[in-house]
């Protein structure tokens, strides 16, 4: 039973650019979660998403938007990437927003 | 507004010593859910441990243990007999709900056991 599965898992982008991650959650989950975890910080929520729906949000900038599909998979889109961008991008999955969330690896995101 | 505290930045202990890692919570709310979770170098945050407001009971699993005291807002672990698999970066972490949707999470304390 694979769990959450993060794509890429590293990615070194230019200041200015846009970038777009990928979570797949696991099997039987229907929400996903991101967090942005910056080199020797807690991870900080971004938002939420449920029924293809942004449900909550943290406190970060529009530059930071998402999406799900149908599927429950969801992106995480970054836009005008400044170079604080620079973290661990983590996904979490659960079933249904009440159930206890499952992590993925992250992907290694380095704005130069 | 919430906050989680953990003042221990890194530890290091020998194999078979115990030690405990400290935290320290700040919410109003009256119903809340404490976490801890692990990271070891991989990355994904492993799962220990979810605890509500209303059960300071204790919690004993295996080597771990948790230590929780609304008196003083504290929510502190344990590992007994330290191994070197129990190298990694500890997180505790805070939410309104049981699920642990917008968690908050203090700065982590990375713990290193030698052989």
């Amino acid at each position: 039973d694979a769990g959450v599965t993060q794509s890429p898992t590293h990615l070194i982008k230019t200041r200015g650019q846009q970038v777009t991650l990928r979570c797949s959650p696991k099997s039987g989950h229907d929400t996903v979660s991101w967090y942005q975890q910056a080199l020797g910080q807690g991870p900080q929520f971004i938002f939420q998403y449920y029924e293809e729906e942004e449900r909550q949000r943290g406190n970060f900038p529009d530059r930071f938007s998402g999406h799900q599909f149908p599927n429950y998979s969801s992106e995480l889109n970054v836009n005008a990437l400044l170079l604080g961008d620079s973290a661990l991008y983590l996904c979490a999955s659960s079933q249904t927003p009440s159930g206890g969330y499952t992590f993925g690896s992250g992907t290694r995101l380095t704005v130069v | 507004a919430q906050k989680v505290t953990q003042a221990q930045t890194e530890i290091s202990v020998v194999e078979k010593e115990d030690v405990t890692l400290d935290c320290v919570y700040e919410t109003r709310d009256t119903t809340y859910y404490l976490f801890w979770y692990k990271q070891p170098p991989s990355g994904e945050l492993v799962f220990l441990i979810r605890r509500n407001s209303f059960d300071e009971q204790n919690e004993i699993s295996g080597r771990y243990s948790w230590n929780f005291q609304k008196s003083t807002s504290s929510f502190n672990f344990t590992i007994t007999a330290s191994q070197v698999v129990d190298s990694a970066v500890y997180f505790c972490a805070l939410s309104e709900d049981q699920a642990g949707t917008a968690l908050i999470f203090g700065k982590g304390t990375t713990l290193s056991v030698s052989s």
